[in-house]
């Protein structure tokens, strides 16, 4: 079986700081994992992905995440927060040679001025 | 047009009644799926299908059925809602041709109220 634990169910931060949205997966095989974004009333959109190449994956953006298997974790990161970043965020992970996805509960990411 | 619609968009019922929510897809994907959000649960997955005749059940599909008429359409039936059944349901696809990348097109949901 498969798990997501998203670390924080709201991160707020201010326009231009970092952003760190955590994510840790548990997967009794290698696992594909996935950021989706979700803006209100609509649905989610694929942020980045990561298929078992590049451990640092890029997304769209600015958006990136760094898979370690040592730490079962797959954390998203952007540099510089913007207004428009508001949203929730879902990780989510399928073993290899599985077809469902898992999803994690969201993180809300919230941004002042 | 959206590559996953879903219809209605929003829809309020009566606790008893039977309802169906529709989706169809131009994608041209052989994999549909269901899936509940609720705040703070994320999203689980009711059922899935593979092919027409294929249907499999997911995480939460106590209380839930479905149809795939075609391979653009798969139908989700509640036959007799209840309120706890509230929830914003999404429907996506998949195609198994770009494996391993598994990119979900989600549809932009049905938001639903059982009363």
């Amino acid at each position: 079986a498969q798990s997501v634990t998203q670390l924080g169910s709201h991160v707020s931060v201010s326009e231009g700081a970092l952003v760190l949205l955590r994510c840790n997966y548990s997967s009794s095989v290698p696992p594909y994992l996935f950021w989706y974004v979700q803006y209100p009333n609509q649905g989610l959109q694929l942020l980045l992905k990561y298929t078992s190449a590049a451990t640092l994956v890029k997304g769209i953006n600015g958006f990136e995440a760094e898979f370690k298997k040592s730490e079962t974790s797959f954390h998203l990161t952007k540099p510089s927060a913007h207004m428009s970043d508001a949203a929730e965020y879902f990780c989510a992970v399928t073993p290899r040679g599985y077809s469902t996805l898992t999803f994690g509960k969201g993180t809300m990411l919230l941004v002042s001025p | 047009d959206a590559d996953v619609t879903q219809t209605p968009r929003n829809r309020i019922t009566k606790t008893g009644k039977r309802i169906m929510l529709e989706c169809s897809q131009t994608k041209g994907h052989d994999r549909m799926y269901w899936y509940r959000q609720d705040p703070g649960l994320g999203l689980r997955l009711i059922y899935y299908s593979f092919d027409v005749k294929d249907i499999n059940k997911g995480e939460i599909s106590d209380g839930y059925s479905v149809s795939r008429q075609a391979q653009a359409k798969f139908s989700l039936s509640l036959e007799s809602a209840i309120p706890n059944q509230t929830a914003l349901y999404f429907c996506a696809t998949s195609d198994p041709g770009q494996s391993p990348d598994y990119g979900y097109t989600f549809g932009s949901g049905t938001r639903l109220t059982v009363v």
